[in-house]
């Protein structure tokens, strides 16, 4: 199956800085990736995700970047906030895409104020 | 309010007595999948099911039962719990199988067996 690597498992930075998490995958038919935000105590929570026909997409100050060739792609903050700060999660999918899924194994940010 | 539901929240049990977990959602949603959560391993899938009496596993299925027998309802089945079953447990649903594939995520039931 799919083996999906997050990089760092951890990430301080002070508020207003940026943060990028890192994830690679090692099937090259995945061809959706969602980032999930998990705050303590909750369950997931979809805050953006990408198809493999795209190479970038934004929302507000949230970006992700697909690189198929490499098989990674990454996650963006800008201008990070307190109530950023949570666990978030990469994840691919196979094809039958949307049924499998492959989660990293999470990287818990922490934004300084 | 739109939402998925788990019962109970937090379960402490014994080796070898059979528990269930209930996960309900309320958005007519076709696909619901269940994931355990363990420190540094991230979440993984356990099983799936992409409609009523359709289910499939994922990657760690082994030790678990599910059935779908209704759209709603997607109970998990540990007939004999073992330690190595102590994780936090998610339920997630999806409208469907294609297009559309976020997933809404329940909050989540924390077993314990001892």
């Amino acid at each position: 199956g799919e083996n999906v690597e997050q990089h760092p498992s951890t990430l301080s930075v002070q508020e207003g800085d940026s943060a990028v998490i890192k994830c690679t995958y090692s099937d090259s038919a995945s061809n959706y990736f969602p980032w999930y935000k998990q705050e303590l105590g909750k369950g997931p929570q979809l805050i953006i995700d990408i198809r493999s026909n795209v190479g970038e997409k934004k929302d507000q100050r949230i970006a992700v970047t697909l690189n198929k060739t490499a098989k990674h792609f990454s996650l963006h903050i800008t201008e990070t906030q307190p109530e950023d700060s949570a666990v978030y999660f990469c994840a691919a999918s196979i094809p039958p895409t949307g049924n499998q899924f492959y989660f990293g194994t999470g990287t818990s940010l922490t934004v300084i104020p | 309010e739109a939402q998925v539901t788990q019962n109970p929240r937090y379960l402490i049990t014994v080796t070898g007595k059979k528990l269930t977990v209930t996960c309900s959602q309320n958005m007519n949603h076709e696909y619901m999948s269940w994931y355990r959560q363990d420190p540094g391993l991230g979440l993984r899938q356990i099983y799936y099911s992409m409609n009523v009496e359709v289910t499939d596993k994922g990657d760690v299925p082994e030790g678990y039962k599910v059935s779908r027998k209704e759209k709603r309802n997607f109970p998990l089945i540990l007939e004999s719990p073992s330690p190595n079953q102590t994780s936090l447990y998610f339920c997630a649903s999806k409208p469907g199988t294609s297009g559309n594939y976020e997933q809404y995520f329940g909050p989540g039931t924390r077993l314990t067996v001892t």
